[in-house]
C-alpha cells in the first residue's frame, strides 16, 4: 500500500519559516491535503490540491508538490501554528485515502 | 453553516459492532462532488481513514478494515452511519466524521469539515 513519509517533529523559531516534508512515491502526480490539529481538537484542512487555501486560512500558509516530496510551508511562524500536520492523498490505484504519519511543529 | 457531530457508544466490549452517526447540516450530500469520510485517531498517534460515501451513493473503504466496515447515508435525515464489526482493544479511539469534497474535472477535494468526534474505548 501506498506510504507517506513524515518527520516526527520539526522545531522553528517565531518570526522564521517552518518547512515541513511529505515523501511519497511519485507525489508529484497526486493531489495532496494538509491538515493541522492542535492538541484536544478536530484536524483543519489548511492546503488541498497541493496549494490551495480554504477560505480562512492565513496565507502564511503554502504548499508545493514535485517529484517524490510534498511541501508545507509556514512563513512568519506564530506561537498558535504549534500542532500536529497531516499530509493526505487518495490512493487511485486501492481507493482510499492515506494519511502521513504526522509532524509535531514546536515553536520555540 | 456546516456543522457535523457524531454520536455513538463511548464504550464497546471486544467482539461486539460499533455503530456510529455522523448527523449533518448546512449542505446536501446529494449534491454532485459532495462526499462524508470517516477517520479515526488511536491515543497519541496518527490519522486513519476508515470510509467514505459519495454523492452518488459510491462507497469506499480502507482496504485494511474493509471486512469490517459499512458506510451507509440517509439522505433525507442528513444522517452517514458506519459500522465496525468485531471490535477489539487496538479500535480504541477518538472517531471523527469530515466533509469530504471531490471534484472530478479539477481533481480538487479535501476534508474541509470535521466533527469534534467521539471517543470509543473498546474493553470488556
Amino acid at each position: 500500500s501506498y506510504v507517506l513519509t513524515q518527520p516526527p517533529s520539526v522545531s522553528v523559531a517565531p518570526g522564521k519559516t517552518a518547512n515541513i516534508p511529505c515523501g511519497g512515491d511519485n507525489i508529484g502526480i497526486k493531489s495532496v491535503q494538509w491538515y493541522q490539529q492542535k492538541p484536544g481538537q478536530a484536524p483543519v484542512l489548511v492546503i488541498y490540491y497541493d496549494s490551495d487555501r480554504p477560505s480562512g486560512i492565513p496565507e502564511r500558509f503554502s504548499g508545493s508538490n514535485s517529484g517524490n516530496t510534498a511541501t508545507l510551508t509556514i512563513s512568519s511562524v506564530e506561537a498558535g501554528d504549534e500542532g500536529d500536520y497531516f499530509c493526505q492523498v487518495w490512493e487511485t490505484g486501492s481507493s482510499q485515502y492515506v494519511f502521513g504519519g504526522g509532524t509535531e511543529v514546536t515553536v520555540l | 453553516q456546516v456543522t457535523l457531530r457524531e454520536s455513538g457508544p463511548a464504550l464497546v466490549k471486544p467482539t461486539q459492532t460499533l455503530t456510529l452517526t455522523c448527523t449533518f447540516s448546512g449542505f446536501s450530500l446529494s449534491t454532485r462532488g459532495m462526499c462524508l469520510s470517516w477517520v479515526r485517531q488511536p491515543p497519541g498517534k496518527a490519522l486513519e481513514w476508515l470510509a467514505r460515501i459519495d454523492w452518488d451513493d459510491a462507497k469506499f473503504y480502507n482496504t485494511s478494515l474493509k471486512t469490517r466496515l459499512t458506510i451507509s447515508k440517509d439522505t433525507s435525515k442528513n444522517q452517514v452511519v458506519l459500522r465496525m464489526t468485531n471490535m477489539d482493544r487496538v479500535d480504541t479511539g477518538t472517531y471523527y466524521c469530515a466533509r469530504t469534497f471531490y471534484y472530478e474535472t479539477s481533481g480538487s477535494e479535501g476534508m474541509d469539515v470535521w466533527g469534534q468526534g467521539t471517543t470509543v474505548t473498546v474493553s470488556s
